[in-house]
């Protein structure tokens, strides 16, 4: 599989527990973003990493939230201590730099988080 | 007041018609401009660029005014499967992340 790949697809947890997701990108793109899509709404973007280091984070990312991309490969999106307004689909994308303007983004399938 | 504003509907139009979405953004700064495409449950993909001269691929026209920050999407002859939601999305560089608007729901009915 090519694509940009997510895991877990879907997350049931309790208020308070932390959660991890994880995003492997396309193998030769060096940009990876994070993205939260709630019921009804376009996706919102939360942070980005070129190669390994973030580059930019939203200030919708509270300081629950936690991305990191240690080999500028795979990356790890964590939140703790996670309240019900935190219930959403979760995006990774990837790009090529040169390929970002002409929106050549590529999205998984999401990670879907439920907070009870 | 978001930075892309469209109308969420939902348009329920019968096969074979024309239907056509508006968009606005607010960031003069906006450099480049998108019309995004997301199945219910799935992931957004790319559906066209957007240029000031027009962009036309297949039944789908895509249209950009910079000076009214206005986006058109115009599809014609609809199908079935054209039925999703539709977003617009803009970026200020190639530096900055994509930004979506909260699409515009589109049902073609048989």
């Amino acid at each position: 599989d090519t694509g940009v790949s997510q895991d877990p697809r879907h997350k049931i947890t309790k208020r308070g527990q932390n959660v991890t997701f994880r995003c492997d990108p396309i193998s030769e793109h060096n940009r990876l973003y994070w993205y939260r899509q709630t019921l009804g709404q376009g996706p919102e973007f939360l942070t980005y990493f070129q190669n390994e280091a973030q580059l930019e984070k939203s200030r919708l990312l509270s300081d629950r939230f936690s991305a990191e991309r240690p080999k500028g490969s795979f990356s790890t999106l964590e939140i703790q201590r996670t309240e019900q307004g935190d219930s959403a689909m979760y995006l990774c994308a990837s790009s090529l730099i040169g390929e970002a303007d002409a929106g050549g983004y590529t999205f998984g399938s999401g990670t879907r988080l439920t907070v009870v | 007041r978001k930075e892309v504003e469209q109308d969420p509907g939902p348009f329920n139009v019968p096969e074979g018609a024309t239907v056509a979405f508006n968009c606005t953004y607010s960031n003069s700064a906006s450099q480049s401009f998108f019309w995004y495409r997301q199945d219910c449950r799935k992931e957004p993909k790319l559906l066209m660029s957007v240029y000031s001269s027009g962009n036309e691929d297949g039944r789908f026209t895509a249209q950009l005014n910079r000076a009214s920050q206005y986006i058109s999407l115009l599809i014609r002859d609809s199908k079935l499967s054209d039925s999703a939601t539709y977003l617009c999305v803009v970026t200020h560089s190639g530096n900055t992340p994509l930004v979506f608007g909260k699409g515009t729901r589109l049902s073609v009915i048989a």
